[in-house]
């Protein structure tokens, strides 16, 4: 059984969309992150949940928004796509209790054309 | 505010060679440390943590660290390489209290020549 499950994992789309990306983990865990892998691999935190409230939310365009229906979901909406948010996206989950590392989704890779 | 630096961008061995990579942080407190490994067109996976105690750990596929706190360090080493290893390599810290979150260095870009 996959952890951590993003979907989907290719995402081509036209400027100016609007697109949602999900993930789901089955570890239990009460932690879930966004990250954003750009062309040069740098991995930059986006946004983070611990039980569905908003902890952290780094410095991201308003177009950005995500979800945490529950602790095992969290969902990542972009509204007017742009070029610049080509990138791959990846979900991790891990326990606030900071006894365990976090688990890495498969990743989504955007292309926006 | 906590970073991450790796000092090695991009780094080419053969296969046998040993292999250190650097990585050193900036945060005041106690942190817990991992090295993840990315395959090519792969997710990250954990190669191996430090939270506390013995500050020399293994990892899986013959992979260990070395938390130095005096230097805030912890490199990554491996005595011979295989081919197989030739991926992107990530340092990570986040804090053992406060803000959690995952603060990953820029990565080292490792390829072994068969």
């Amino acid at each position: 059984d996959t952890a951590v499950s993003q979907t989907p994992k290719y995402l081509v789309t036209q400027m100016g969309n609007d697109k949602s990306i999900k993930c789901e983990q089955n570890l239990g865990h009460d932690t879930m992150y966004w990250y954003k892998q750009d062309s040069k691999k740098f991995l930059k935190i986006m946004f983070s949940y611990n039980n569905k409230e908003l902890i952290i939310n780094e410095t991201v365009p308003n177009r950005f928004s995500p979800k945490s229906p529950d602790k095992a979901h969290l969902n990542l909406h972009i509204n007017s796509l742009e070029l610049g948010d080509s990138a791959v996206y990846f979900c991790a989950s891990t326990t606030s209790d900071r006894n365990t590392e976090a688990f890495f989704g498969q990743g989504t890779r955007l292309t926006v054309v | 505010a906590q970073s991450v630096s790796q000092h090695n961008h991009h780094v080419i061995l053969s296969e046998a060679a040993s292999l250190e990579l650097g990585c050193n942080y900036s945060y005041g407190g106690t942190v817990n440390l991992f090295w993840y490994v990315q395959y090519p067109g792969q997710h990250l996976q954990l190669l191996l943590k430090y939270f506390s105690g013995d500050p020399l750990v293994k990892g899986i596929k013959g992979f260990e660290a070395e938390f130095i706190k005096s230097k805030f360090s912890f490199n990554l080493r491996k005595p011979s390489v295989q081919w197989s290893d030739t991926a992107e390599y990530f340092c990570a810290v986040n804090a053992a209290s406060g803000t959690y979150k995952y603060i990953f260095g820029t990565g080292t870009r490792l390829k072994v020549l068969a």
